[in-house]
């Protein structure tokens, strides 16, 4: 099974300032792309963006983008100008099988 | 229509009731899933429907039963859970092409007494 890491347990940021989370994936299979969710306390996961694996560009949407490096196979989050509501978890994930495998997740908070 | 409903959104049962997880979506998505979320862990799949039919069972304790009447409903039965069953269950559903993701419920906290 393909295995995604998230190496920071836990993010913090100042309200108006940029971050940065990190994922990596470990498979060379491209037949998908790899997305980001948000997870408020609610427990509602929320779809934030998608980079597919044969995009030449970064991804973006918002206050959301993608730093994609292929290579590297690493496609980190970088959210700008941080809002307190921004203050959640952060996971990565990757379709395999009839599953989508996750990251263990980044709790990001958003300092005032 | 573009979200999943999951009911009901908090639940507490003793652990020899029988209960139910209700979830329904409108996208007619033909693919979906239970997934099991324990306090700062990542979601782990419990079961797929695909076109109404089981096509995985994690292999899941058989106090967890799924039913997926139509297309647009998944129901998850419950009996004679464990306190570790207490948890957060969410509830997907995809396109059968995954590479468009999966829209996600907003979940039903499950505790187990």
């Amino acid at each position: 099974a393909q295995k995604i890491t998230q190496t920071q347990p836990g993010m913090f940021v100042q309200e108006k300032e940029a971050v940065t989370l990190d994922c990596t994936y470990d498979t060379s299979d491209p037949s998908y792309g790899l997305f980001w969710y948000k997870q408020p306390s609610s427990g509602e996961m929320i779809f934030l963006i998608y980079q597919g694996s044969y995009d030449q560009q970064n991804a973006t949407e918002g206050r959301y983008s993608l730093n994609f490096q292929k290579a590297r196979k690493s496609a980190n989050l970088v959210i700008s100008a941080s809002q307190l509501g921004d203050s959640a978890m952060y996971f990565c994930a990757r379709p395999e099988g009839n599953d989508m495998r996750f990251g263990a997740g980044t709790r990001l908070t958003v300092k005032p | 229509d573009t979200e999943v409903t999951q009911t009901p959104k908090h639940l507490v049962m003793g652990m020899t009731n029988k209960k139910s997880l209700k979830c329904e979506q409108h996208m007619g998505h033909r693919a979906m899933y239970w997934y099991k979320q324990k306090a700062k862990k990542p979601p782990e799949l419990m079961f797929v429907y695909s076109y109404e039919k089981l096509s995985i069972n994690e292999s899941v304790p058989s106090r967890f039963s799924p039913e997926c009447p139509n297309s647009s409903l998944l129901n998850l039965h419950l009996h004679a859970l464990q306190p570790e069953d207490s948890a957060l269950y969410l509830c997907a559903s995809s396109r059968q092409n995954r590479g468009f993701g999966y829209t996600f419920g907003s979940g039903t906290r499950l505790t187990v007494v």
